[in-house]
């Protein structure tokens, strides 16, 4: 079964600091990768995603990830961050030849200070 | 012009009532799923309905009931509520192109059971 593992449960960093926020899958087929972020008492959105070609992603708001299939790994990196970056990050998986049910870690909660 | 709306946004409620939940989607998409969030921010498919028709039933209690009259909205009704179901519950869609497509969520609604 497919698993996902965010080993960063809370992160606190000042402005201005790099980020980089780690994410870790299990399944031995291949997968499309996903970054949802959640802001205080707002809905999900999609930060960035992979699913073929360059392993490199950017997404919004300066975020980017990196898809390493060796590892199993696509970690959420950004060289700067801002207060309003202060939310929850969720990594997220599905098979890309299977249904589109995406599998989510527990998440890692940021906190920003100015 | 909210992408996908859920009613209503809070909901108390006593030990074995039975509630639902409304959600409507206004991106045209054709796939809808609904998502339990726990008290630890973990979230979790419950289904998912293609243009009507189940196609994601996890492992959740059958008190849990999903309704698609139209592909444009997706229902949820739960009959006996337990102090367990205390969660948000989120909504998405997508478009039915593939596992790669963007889930757009709804704002959530926290259940609280008493």
């Amino acid at each position: 079964a497919q698993s996902v593992s965010q080993h960063n449960h809370h992160v606190i960093l000042s402005e201005a600091a790099s980020l980089e926020l780690g994410c870790n899958y299990s399944y031995g087929g291949t997968v499309n990768l996903f970054w949802y972020v959640q802001y205080p008492g707002q809905h999900l959105q999609l930060l960035l995603k992979y699913f073929s070609g360059d392993p490199l992603v950017k997404g919004i708001k300066g975020f980017e990830a990196e898809f390493i299939k060796s590892k199993f790994s696509f970690n959420l990196r950004k060289p700067s961050v801002q207060w309003s970056d202060t939310a929850e990050y969720f990594c997220a998986v599905n098979a890309a030849r299977g249904t589109d049910k995406l599998i989510f870690g527990t998440g890692t909660r940021l906190q920003v200070f100015p | 012009d909210t992408a996908v709306s859920q009613t209503p946004k809070y909901l108390v409620t006593q030990m074995g009532n039975d509630k639902s939940i409304k959600c409507e989607q206004n991106l045209g998409h054709d796939t809808m799923y609904w998502y339990k969030q726990d008290s630890k921010k973990f979230l979790k498919i419950m289904f998912s309905y293609n243009n009507k028709e189940l196609i994601i039933n996890e492992t959740v209690p059958n008190r849990f009931s999903p309704k698609s009259p139209d592909k444009a909205h997706l229902n949820l009704h739960i009959n006996s509520l337990e102090l367990g179901d205390s969660a948000v519950y989120f909504c998405a869609s997508s478009p039915p192109q593939g596992a790669w497509e963007t889930q757009y969520f709804g704002p959530g609604t926290r259940l609280l059971v008493l």
